[in-house]
């Protein structure tokens, strides 16, 4: 079945480090791709999406861009702050059942 | 405003008993989830609703029932709790189609002693 892989269960920066979160993808057919992001005591919030390869999503200062061919969706931020800490989510909507997918999830940790 | 609504936010069962879970949304989103979250798993879906009486098993079903006579109530029932269903459980809704925004709840932490 479909499937979501981060690799990285924990994740520690300082402040203005260069974030990367990965994620990967298997999917029959052509997913939509997304990022949510989860605070203490909240459910998860969408932070932006992807329909198609070689899109890029971007929202807040996070970016990824949809690689088809490497099946993959990456999360970036150029310089992380103490409040981007958050767990962050990857996932994939099942084309044609509307189920959103998610990956375990990637603890990030951002210290002043 | 936009919201998903879960009642109650704690609960605490003993092993046998029945547990309901209650969510509503008011965006009159026709699609409607349940998720479990559970340390290291992420989020696991229980049940999708695509509307009323509309529903479909997700990846754990077993152990869960759900109920939607209406469109902007859905439900999730334990019938006899076991304590591996501890859990966050989060419900959530969206407009329907593979590439919209899903809204999630704040969560119903379930102990089960």
């Amino acid at each position: 079945g479909d499937s979501v892989t981060q690799t990285e269960g924990q994740v520690a920066l300082s402040e203005e480090d260069f974030l990367t979160i990965h994620c990967n993808y298997s999917a029959s057919g052509y997913p939509a791709l997304f990022w949510y992001v989860q605070y203490p005591g909240e459910g998860p919030q969408f932070l932006f999406r992807a329909s198609r390869d070689k899109e890029k999503g971007s929202s807040r200062g996070f970016e990824a861009t949809y690689n088809k061919e490497a099946t993959s969706f990456h999360l970036q931020k150029a310089s992380v702050q103490e409040s981007d800490s958050a767990v962050y989510y990857c996932a994939l909507s099942v084309s044609g059942s509307w189920q959103l997918i998610f990956g375990s999830g990637t603890q990030l940790t951002v210290m002043p | 405003d936009m919201k998903v609504t879960q009642m109650p936010r704690y609960l605490i069962k003993r092993m046998g008993e029945n547990v309901l879970l209650e969510c509503g949304q008011d965006m009159s989103h026709e699609t409607m989830y349940w998720y479990r979250q559970d340390p290291g798993l992420g989020l696991q879906l229980i049940y999708i609703s695509y509307d009323v009486d509309s529903n479909s098993e997700g990846d754990i079903p077993k152990g869960y029932r759900v109920s939607r006579k209406k469109r902007e109530h859905f439900s999730l029932i334990l019938d006899s709790a076991k304590t591996n269903q501890t859990s966050v459980y989060f419900c959530a809704s969206s407009l329907g189609t593979d590439n919209t925004e899903v809204f999630f709840g704040k969560g119903t932490r379930l102990t089960v002693v």
